[in-house]
């Protein structure tokens, strides 16, 4: 049963363009969601994170949206960057849990 | 510099001999875990521990073992491993008040023949 469930394995966007990374869940324990990236030959990285009692939270290019009623976050992109060029994980924390739950991972090529 | 080492990075081993990846943090993070990452499967949890000589089973612990003796050491042992265990591993920590926020290791790819 898969509680985090990114339906994308790839993504390609021209330089400069927006990139969004789509991400459902279905457990509604869940109280914080992360996005990772992931280079080759190298562990994930945390990128943002977004606690359920926010719907955005920005860094710099990053955003991450959370829409509780629909179940489903989204990472932004702007402007995306070649080096930006990854595999991006979402994750979820239960509440009062003590472990992270994956998707299954989006690779994200921006084209130059 | 704060990083997670885990070793060997690479190992191709046979059916059935025991082997041990290490992971070790310098962050005195109480917080550690293991994953595994396959194709179109994410990173599944295998095994975590919240402090010393605390241990629990992730999502995916059958066939693996672990030990958390020290706070900055936490070793993933195959005591007899099997071609289905082929795959990437991650080692990660967090402190206590920010689990979630989790520092990777390189990753260690096992093939098992």
């Amino acid at each position: 049963d898969q509680q985090v469930k990114q339906n994308s394995p790839s993504l390609s966007v021209q330089e400069g363009r927006i990139s969004i990374l789509n991400c459902d869940y279905t457990n509604s324990m869940f109280d914080y969601f992360l996005w990772y990236k992931k280079y080759p030959a190298e562990g994930p990285t945390f990128l943002i994170s977004i606690s359920s009692i926010k719907d955005k939270n920005e860094d710099g290019r990053f955003t991450v949206f959370l829409n509780k009623s629909a179940k489903h976050l989204s990472l932004h992109i702007v402007p995306s960057q070649p080096g930006d060029s990854a595999v991006y994980f979402c994750a979820a924390d239960e509440t009062s849990g003590s472990r992270l739950t994956f998707g299954e991972g989006t690779q994200l090529t921006v084209n130059p | 510099e704060a990083q997670v080492t885990q070793n060997p990075r690479y190992l191709i081993t046979v059916t059935g001999k025991k082997l041990t990846v290490t992971c070790s943090q310098n962050m005195n993070h109480e917080y550690m875990s293991w994953y595994r990452q396959d194709p179109g499967l994410g990173l599944r949890q295998i095994y975590y521990s919240m402090n010393v000589e605390v241990t629990d089973k992730g999502d995916v612990p059958e066939g693996y073992k672990v030990s958390r003796k020290e706070k900055r050491n936490f070793p993933l042992i195959l005591e007899s491993p099997s071609p289905n265990q082929t795959s990437l591993y991650f080692c990660a920590s967090s402190p206590r008040d920010k689990h979630y926020e989790q520092y990777f290791g390189p990753g260690t790819r096992l093939t098992v023949t």
